[in-house]
């Protein structure tokens, strides 16, 4: 059974870098060909897909938070990491690191495993 | 962008009934969405992929159907594991969820 878990500080100031990791459990994070995602929720809003990333280091995001964000994977330790600069209070949400996976056409994408989610604020 | 709708935001049944619950796209994305059903303070849950299949765990009374720009999540006999919020996503491009519809006793 894949596990994921998010880490990292919980609290970011205006302007600053917010980095998150992922550890994944269960499954080797360079085998199946998945891509390894991450999504935020705001309180009381719909999720918002941010980007993913393969364990070649390929990624891939959001064009709404431009060239804010990076992806990076460290397969030694079967973790993905989201580092998103210049935060605002706009960046305050839980987030969600998921396992990304595609039907044959790669068109179709679904998120089958999540992590539980660690919030985020940002606040001065 | 391609916006998802979800109608209604909100709804009210009880154990036993059967709802349904509508997504709408801003354009055609023919089968390309998911359905996920979210509790207070945990994960989303993935229930239906590809508009119609169901994910593998997921009780037999959940299904979806729809193609193009209109698709509908149907629970059938309302059980009380059930009462959440529930969310419409595409993945025709950038992936993108509904605004969710709550589901409550």
């Amino acid at each position: 059974q894949v596990q994921l878990q998010e880490s990292g500080p919980g609290l970011a100031k205006p302007s600053q870098t917010l980095s998150l990791t992922c550890t994944v459990s269960g499954g080797s994070i360079s085998r199946g060909g998945y891509y390894w995602s991450w999504i935020r929720q705001p309180a009381g809003k719909r999720p918002e897909w941010i980007g993913h990333i393969l364990s070649s280091g390929s990624s891939g995001h959001n064009p709404s938070l431009r060239s804010r964000v990076t992806l990076s994977v460290d397969t030694s330790k079967n973790q993905f990491s989201l580092n998103m600069t210049s935060v605002t209070a706009a960046d305050t949400a839980v987030y969600f690191c998921a396992r990304e996976k595609r039907g044959l056409t790669g068109t179709l994408r679904y998120f089958d495993y999540w992590g539980q989610g660690t919030l985020v604020t940002v606040s001065s | 962008d391609i916006q998802m709708t979800q109608s209604p935001s909100s709804l009210s049944a009880s154990v036993g009934d059967r709802v349904t619950i509508t997504c709408r796209a801003s354009q055609n994305i023919r089968n390309y969405v998911n359905w996920y059903q979210q509790k207070l303070g945990t994960a989303p849950n993935l229930l239906i992929l590809g508009a119609s299949s169901l994910q593998s765990g997921v009780p037999l009374r959940f299904s979806g159907s729809g193609s193009g720009t209109e698709f509908t999540l149907t629970i059938n006999s309302l059980q009380p594991e059930d009462f959440a919020t529930y969310y419409c996503q595409q993945s025709y491009s950038t992936p993108s969820f509904g605004q969710g519809t709550r589901l409550e006793i």
